[in-house]
């Protein structure tokens, strides 16, 4: 089946404490990236990368870090989390090296810094 | 920069009423792809349909129909015949096209379809 693995799909943890969201997609597409929901403020995207080793800032970068060794795997990083990123993060893929096709999304990841 | 503007944050729509979703967006690029996606009640986000900036022939799928309008920059998503499980937040995005790979999303509007 077709899809977009992310773990955990819970998380809580304290400030401070590095942590790592996983992505993986099984449909070999180039483009892979990141969001973030949060009310009223709908999804905003962190980062995203057009290929292996090819990975640029969204509109919100501040405070994460990304990595694509591999197409298939795309992590979320968060080297000193603070409370102001308890958010719902979501990670897409398309096929492709661009987001033109359509994002396929994984199930999100709620996340809460204490 | 590119924006997407949702100006209804919420509607509510008795069972079997059409319903229109407003989508108005902002971009210097000629070229440039609008999206929309569901988001139901158990959070996942599903792709609904993307349409390109040559291409402003509207689009029926079932109930759904997208009228996508460059002279008022407007990308409107109607529902006809509303049902229950269409209650869900529907989100309108825009992604340019070149080199600038990012996309932006609408804030969203929450429709609930009463029964």
């Amino acid at each position: 089946e077709a899809q977009v693995t992310q773990n955990p799909r819970y998380l809580i943890t304290v400030t401070g404490k590095k942590l790592t969201v996983t992505c993986s997609q099984n449909m070999n597409h180039e483009y892979m990236s990141w969001y973030r929901q949060d009310p009223g403020l709908g999804l905003r995207q962190i980062y995203y990368s057009m290929n292996v080793e090819v990975t640029d800032k969204g509109d919100v970068p501040e405070g994460y870090k990304v990595s694509r060794k591999e197409k298939r795997n795309f992590p979320l990083i968060l080297e000193s989390p603070s409370p102001n990123q308890t958010s719902l993060y979501f990670c897409a893929s398309s096929l492709g090296s661009a987001p033109h096709g359509g994002l396929f999304f994984g199930s999100g990841t709620q996340l809460s810094v204490l | 920069a590119q924006k997407v503007t949702q100006a209804q944050t919420e509607i509510s729509v008795v069972e079997k009423e059409d319903v229109t979703l407003d989508c108005v967006y902002e971009t210097r690029d000629t070229t440039y792809y609008l999206f929309w996606y569901k988001q139901p009640p158990s959070g996942e986000l599903v792709f609904l349909i993307r349409r390109n900036s040559f291409d402003e022939q509207n689009e029926i799928s079932g109930r759904y129909s997208w009228n996508f309008q460059k002279s008022t920059s407007s990308f409107n998503f109607t529902i006809t015949a509303s049902q229950v499980v269409d209650s869900a937040v529907y989100f309108c995005a825009l992604s340019g096209s070149g080199g600038y790979q990012k996309v932006t999303f609408g804030i969203g509007t929450k429709l609930q379809v009463i029964p």
